[in-house]
């Protein structure tokens, strides 16, 4: 079963542009984690935040985390070409079970 | 260094029959885990391995099997596939297991069922 929802479900914006995702999830975490993968291929890890964690930036990437919420963004700032995937966020339960929770992802086109 | 190696890429079954999917781990990684990636239930997480041993296991039936050699390579088998066992299966592997560890993924097996 899925942990959560991602929203939008399907985002178009112009090259240039920042692109926000949601990702609200159900129960306590460790962690939550940020996927990217391209059309029919494997997930590439984009950036963990850790669940005493408010936000973190790599690169281009910009996540916060609202445990009293229970959701999660993630911001791509100056999108490009390369950036159309789908985008997924991964949630780790706090009950010594490492095993990852996917969000439905949302799947981003950047239009050139 | 080499990622996550899936094999077969993809493949066609038919009702009925099973099927084993191989994944090697990137070197030095001991723990390898399996999901199921389907447009109706997205990413579901299968079952996970460190050190030849069964760690985790996600709710699916026992058609769905696993196993991890000394070398750390996995392969999971299905039996009696269905026609809903057609997915992208992901094989990802970490160096060690706990919270917050980064895993990897590889490129999948596409398995088609007829």
């Amino acid at each position: 079963s899925q942990q959560g929802e991602e929203d939008p479900q399907a985002l178009s914006i112009q090259e240039g542009e920042n692109a926000t995702m949601n990702c609200s999830y159900k129960t306590s975490i460790n962690n939550l984690q940020w996927y990217r993968q391209n059309s029919g291929r494997g997930l590439v890890h984009l950036i963990l935040i850790r669940s005493n964690e408010r936000e973190k930036h790599s690169g281009r990437l910009r996540v916060t985390l609202d445990t009293s919420k229970k959701s999660s963004s993630l911001l791509i700032t100056a999108s490009r070409a390369a950036d159309t995937a789908s985008y997924f966020c991964a949630t780790e339960g706090d009950f010594g079970n490492e095993k990852l929770t996917f969000g439905t992802g949302t799947r981003l086109t950047i239009i050139p | 260094k080499a990622g996550v190696t899936q094999t077969p890429r993809y493949l066609i079954k038919t009702r009925g029959q099973q099927v084993t999917l191989s994944c090697s781990p990137i070197s030095g990684h001991r723990s390898v885990s399996w999901y199921q990636q389907t447009p109706g239930q997205g990413l579901q997480f299968l079952f996970e391995y460190f050190s030849e041993t069964q760690r985790n296991k996600g709710n699916f039936p026992g058609r769905f099997s696993g196993r991890q050699f000394s070398n750390s390579r996995s392969e999971m088998n299905v039996s009696t596939l269905e026609l809903g066992d057609s997915a992208l299966y992901l094989c990802a592997s970490s160096l060690k297991i706990g919270s917050g560890n980064t895993i990897y993924f590889g490129e999948g097996s596409w398995l088609t069922v007829v």
